[in-house]
């Protein structure tokens, strides 16, 4: 069975915090994304990683950044939290042009 | 300009009744296809997706969506509802051209089961 997990269901962290979200796949994918889901916004990609230690710029990057030191797992960074950046965070990964498969998301809230 | 529209954004259908959820794109080429289902407060989980062959395909929980190029469009449908049904849904895209895989999304839409 396809598993993508993240390190946490729900966070909670204050402002100038450095925050991070963490995710794992077993599936052996090339492929792994960063989204942010607000209501009324939809899913929104902050980076994706298409190889170890490769990283692009997805359409929302500001404020985050990301890493990829071994294929199954790609972190989230938040440098400095901001309350704006309270949201609910997925994860995914995928083979080139497959499809995309979630984790369970993390409940991020900056107070 | 280029996007997937999902001209619905709430549906409300009766427990058994049949169910279509709308899906159109608008790009040169056919893209891969995909239909995810999002339950509140979890992540996405793929249905169903289109590659090529076949146009009407299967996925899970009883859905099944049929491909027409003429119409560009890939909607999704069920026979008969059921309440556990009731989820936020999403048609997605990958361009074939795309050299990284990355998901273009529809808006999602939201169905609601009455008992």
């Amino acid at each position: 069975d396809v598993k993508v997990t993240q390190s946490s269901r729900y966070l909670v962290k204050r402002t100038g915090e450095k925050v991070f979200l963490e995710c794992v796949q077993d599936m052996d994918h090339e492929n792994m994304f960063w989204y942010r889901q607000d209501p009324g916004l939809g899913l929104r990609l902050i980076y994706f990683s298409y190889d170890v230690k490769m990283k692009e710029k997805g359409d929302i990057p500001e404020g985050y950044s990301v890493s990829r030191e071994k294929k199954e797992r790609f972190s989230l960074i938040l440098e400095s939290a901001s309350t704006n950046q309270t949201s609910m965070y997925l994860c995914a990964s995928s083979f080139v042009r497959g499809a995309q498969y979630f984790g369970p998301g993390t409940r991020l809230t900056v107070t | 300009a280029q996007s997937v529209t999902q001209p619905d954004i709430h549906i409300t259908v009766s427990e058994g009744a049949s169910l279509e959820l709308r899906c159109n794109y608008s790009y040169g080429a056919t893209p891969y296809l995909f239909w995810y289902v999002q339950s509140p407060g979890q992540g996405l989980q793929l249905l169903l997706k289109y590659f090529s062959g076949d146009t009407l395909v299967q996925g899970i929980k009883g859905f099944e969506a049929e491909f027409k190029r003429s119409q560009s469009s890939f909607n999704l449908r069920k026979p008969s509802v059921h309440w556990s049904d009731a989820a936020e849904y999403f048609c997605a895209v990958v361009l074939i051209s795309s050299n990284t895989g990355k998901l273009i999304f529809g808006q999602g839409t939201t169905l609601q089961v009455k008992p």
